[in-house]
């Protein structure tokens, strides 16, 4: 099983241009999150979805969209990418339940912004 | 508010000793725990995490960590450190179901350096 995995694994993008991120899973799990990663902040949520079909934003979702037609996947999308958007971001999965209770994260995706 | 605190920006040991590094979090209700290690450009791998039971847990790569409620703390520690323990360590909690979806809180990481 590969988990959870991450395209691309890196992005150089000029301001203004737009680009698409896809995490993929093959753990059947309901809930996804896109969270990103900052020096000296620990990871915020983005977006999540708890289920095919749903999104919501979370923490920091401001210049991005995400979208989850199918279980396995969720896109997070750049529309107009800013400097700002320099970051790594991670997709995670979550298994829901008691002592069973656990995230995981795919590899990651380091992101420039010119 | 929901919040975790990693104090230490840096823990040094050298090779053999015991290490620990520290968390302490802030939830309302009973606090689901959670230990992750980076290295160096790669992502997240969970290590170990605390939902209930016995209060030190036992995890991957012989990592162990202590759950105490009244000093709200739950120090990830192993016994003998190893150079290639060397890398990130992210303290979280999980949020509430009710708020984004159960997300984790994270706390903003410590990079831990074993020496030689």
């Amino acid at each position: 099983n590969a988990g959870v995995t991450q395209t691309p694994k890196f992005r150089v993008l000029k301001t203004g241009q737009s680009m698409t991120l896809l995490c993929a899973q093959d753990m059947n799990h309901e809930y996804m999150y896109w969270y990103r990663q900052d020096p000296g902040m620990g990871l915020r949520l983005i977006h999540y979805s708890v289920g095919e079909g749903t999104t919501a934003k979370g923490e920091v979702p401001d210049g991005y969209n995400v979208s989850r037609l199918k279980k396995q996947n969720f896109l997070l999308g750049l529309e107009s990418a800013a400097p700002s958007q320099t970051s790594v971001y991670f997709c995670a999965t979550r298994r829901v339940g008691g002592r069973g209770e656990t995230q995981y994260f795919g590899p990651g995706t380091r992101l420039l912004v010119l | 508010a929901q919040s975790v605190a990693q104090p230490e920006d840096q823990v040094n040991v050298a090779e053999g000793n015991p290490l620990t590094v520290k968390c302490t979090y802030s939830v309302s209700g009973n606090p689901y725990l959670f230990w992750y290690v980076q290295y160096p450009n790669r992502g997240l791998q969970f290590l170990l995490k605390y939902i209930t039971g016995d209060n030190l847990v036992k995890g991957s790569y012989g990592f162990e960590a202590e759950f105490n409620k009244s000093q709200t703390s739950f120090h990830l520690k192993k016994p003998s450190a190893l150079v290639s323990d060397s890398a990130l360590y992210f303290c979280a909690v999980r949020d509430s179901l009710y708020n984004q979806g159960g997300k984790l809180i994270f706390g903003q990481g410590t990079e831990l350096s074993v020496k030689p």
